[in-house]
């Protein structure tokens, strides 16, 4: 059962341009939601978290966005540069005991010039 | 990759062998996490170990089993791999109990011939 949702799976950007991932999630029991960002043949690494007391997080030109009756929350990157170019994943926890991340499926971002 | 190594990081086998992964850390982190990495699946969690000797099962753990018997290392063991297990596999561990922040090693691509 795949309890995170995410779109769109490859996803090609001019360059400066915005990138837009999005993820639904169905337990309402998640309250943490951190994304991270995977080059080729590197492990994932956290880009950016959200937690629900919040509607929005921005990091540099890292934007995490977050409804939380609709049960979504995206990622934006603004300016999007050749660099930004890898896979993104969303997942989502409960913040406490240590629960387990439960993964979106990955989103391939190209960056072309 | 946050002081996480990962052995092999690449392996070729047959079907039918036994398999054994190393993940190794240097942070002395409690928590200690298997994954494999599919496209279209995401990252999938196997096991997962909480402490010395303290190990459970995450959703994709029928044919693999783990060993923790250090802190700094966690054992992944395919006991007589399949061309199902035909994956890139990564270790995560993670330090806190709180908004589950995971640090993941470089990872290993294992082909089941």
């Amino acid at each position: 059962q795949q309890q995170v949702k995410q779109s769109p799976q490859s996803l090609i950007v001019q360059k400066g341009g915005i990138s837009i991932i999005n993820c639904a999630y169905e337990n309402t029991a998640f309250d943490y939601f951190p994304w991270y960002q995977q080059f080729p043949g590197k492990g994932p690494a956290l880009l950016i978290a959200i937690r629900p007391d919040v509607s929005e997080k921005k990091e540099g030109r890292f934007t995490i966005s977050f409804n939380k009756s609709a049960k979504q929350f995206s990622l934006h990157i603004m300016d999007s540069q050749p660099g930004d170019s890898a896979t993104y994943f969303c997942a989502a926890s409960k913040g406490f005991g240590n629960e387990k991340l439960t993964f979106g499926t990955g989103t391939r971002l190209t960056i072309i010039p | 990759d946050a002081g996480i190594t990962q052995s092999p990081r690449h392996k070729v086998t047959e079907t039918g062998t036994p398999v054994t992964l190393r993940c190794h850390q240097t942070e002395n982190h409690r928590y200690m996490y298997w994954y494999r990495q599919d496209p279209g699946h995401g990252l999938r969690l196997i096991h997962y170990s909480y402490g010395v000797k303290d190990t459970d099962k995450g959703e994709v753990s029928d044919g693999y089993s783990v060993s923790r018997s250090k802190t700094e290392d966690f054992l992944l063991t395919l006991e007589s791999a399949t061309s199902s297990q035909t994956s890139v596999y990564f270790c995560a561990i993670s330090w806190t109990t709180v908004y589950n922040e995971q640090f993941f090693g470089p990872g290993t691509r294992l082909t089941v011939l």
